[in-house]
């Protein structure tokens, strides 16, 4: 089946330490996106990848990282800068960028310890 | 987008009516419009969506309405049932630029 796989489902983060959700595609998609979900909140943009070894910051990059070293993978480091990291992290991807539709992952829920 | 805190407006119809969920977008200037559902815990789910050029389109007991002169959206769906349970959200976009997305609804199917 084609799609994007995220993981881990659930994530747990302790004080001061750096955590890496995975985002996989096999949908031959040039495009990459990271964003934040919180309660009640449209969808934010962390990072995006228009293509293999570039990305550029969306609108809440701070205290994120990110890697696109493979057409296929886009993951995300949510460092230690990041004071409020508990949210819902979705991937998504598309054919081009930034006018085709999204495809979404199942997300991870990020929590602190 | 603007923050709605932790709740979100709530639709509930009976099983078997149709439902509207709407939307105000933002930026004169988007060209392409989506509709989404998600369940809880769950990633975002293509619904249906619209390029500016049009003024409807319709799916499977879906249809997307879309005033450009109002910057409104709307989403209708046919005979609601009880999978259809979810919360729907729009997301717009333009020329280079990246989708913004609104808050989302919640729509309660009643038995």
């Amino acid at each position: 089946d084609g799609g994007i796989t995220q993981s881990p489902k659930y994530l747990f983060r302790k004080e001061g330490q750096n955590v890496t959700l995975s985002c996989e595609q096999n949908l031959n998609h040039d495009a990459m996106y990271w964003y934040r979900q919180d309660p009640g909140q449209g969808l934010r943009l962390i990072y995006y990848s228009q293509i293999v070894n570039d990305f550029q910051k969306g609108d809440i990059a701070e205290g994120y990282s990110v890697s696109r070293e493979k057409k296929e993978s886009f993951p995300l480091t949510v460092t230690s800068a990041q004071k409020n990291p508990t949210a819902f992290y979705l991937c998504a991807s598309s054919m081009d960028s930034p006018s085709e539709k999204l495809f979404f992952g199942s997300g991870t829920q990020l929590s602190v310890l | 987008g603007e923050s709605v805190g932790l709740h979100l407006p709530t639709l509930s119809v009976q099983e078997g009516d149709n439902s509207i969920i709407n939307c105000a977008y933002s930026n004169s200037a988007s060209d392409y419009f989506i509709w989404y559902k998600q369940e809880s815990g769950k990633g975002p789910q293509f619904i249906i969506d619209i390029r500016s050029n049009m003024d409807k389109r319709q799916g499977q007991r879906v249809t997307v309405l879309l005033n450009k002169t109002v910057k409104h959206l709307s989403l209708q769906i046919a005979a609601t049932q009880p999978g259809d349970s979810a919360v729907y959200f729009c997301a717009e976009n333009g020329p280079r630029q990246n989708f913004v997305f609104g808050p989302g609804t919640r729509l309660s199917v009643l038995p």
